[in-house]
């Protein structure tokens, strides 16, 4: 069964912090791995997406990481800020159009 | 472009009632999808398609229908409305093979 974990559930860290959030996924066959934002009561936000191919992508302040061969992928927040407070969510995509999304990490930066 | 549109954005209903959940895209993507998300919980996927004509189940797509006639559309359709599927709902499309993942703005349902 395709499976996405997402470790830990909640973060809570002080502003400035660097901090990493984990995802790992079952199945290795992916095509692309997303990263994605969610702010309470709202939609998603796209952050970041690795192709299968590529080992890492950044963005500003964010850098994704992806290593197929043990079925992981982190993403890196450099200089927390209290902004950066919501649901962070990866999701692996794979042939056929299946998307499967990890549970979500709860960011929490306090002032 | 207007990307991924969902209506309605709220919906109260009774239990047994049915009702379509709509979704477009105009940016010609192939790939569309549902998800459910439940508090505290990631999204799961209730039903997906590759392109018109052609759809699949996905983890969760008990009391769900869908149909893809067109390219642009995907509705979701609720045949006898349950408490257990009040939830919010989202609508994704992406072009074939490895594209970047669009989603709507979400439906969020209540179902009494």
């Amino acid at each position: 069964k395709q499976e996405v974990t997402q470790i830990p559930a909640a973060l809570s860290v002080p502003e400035g912090e660097n901090l990493v959030l984990n995802c790992s996924f079952t199945d290795s066959a992916i095509y692309n791995l997303q990263w994605f934002r969610q702010d309470p009561g709202k939609g998603l936000t796209s952050l970041l997406l690795i192709q299968s191919s590529q080992r890492e992508q950044t963005s500003g302040r964010l850098n994704a990481s992806l290593d197929k061969s043990s079925g992981r992928s982190t993403l890196y927040i450099a200089a927390s800020q209290p902004g950066d407070s919501a649901t962070y969510l990866c999701a692996s995509f794979y042939q056929g159009g299946k998307l499967i999304f990890g549970q979500g990490t709860e960011l929490s930066v306090k002032p | 472009n207007a990307g991924v549109t969902q209506t309605p954005k709220f919906q109260v209903l009774k239990t047994g009632q049915s009702m379509t959940l709509q979704c477009a895209q105009d940016m010609n993507h192939e790939y569309m999808s549902w998800y459910r998300q439940d508090p505290g919980m990631g999204l799961r996927l209730i039903h997906y398609s590759v392109g018109a004509g052609i759809t699949d189940q996905g983890e969760v797509p008990n009391g769900y229908n869908v149909s893809r006639s067109t390219t642009e559309d995907f509705p979701l359709r609720l045949l006898s409305a349950a408490p257990s599927q009040t939830s919010v709902y989202f609508c994704a499309s992406s072009q074939a093979g490895r594209g970047e993942q669009y989603f709507g703005p979400g439906t969020r349902l209540t179902v009494t």
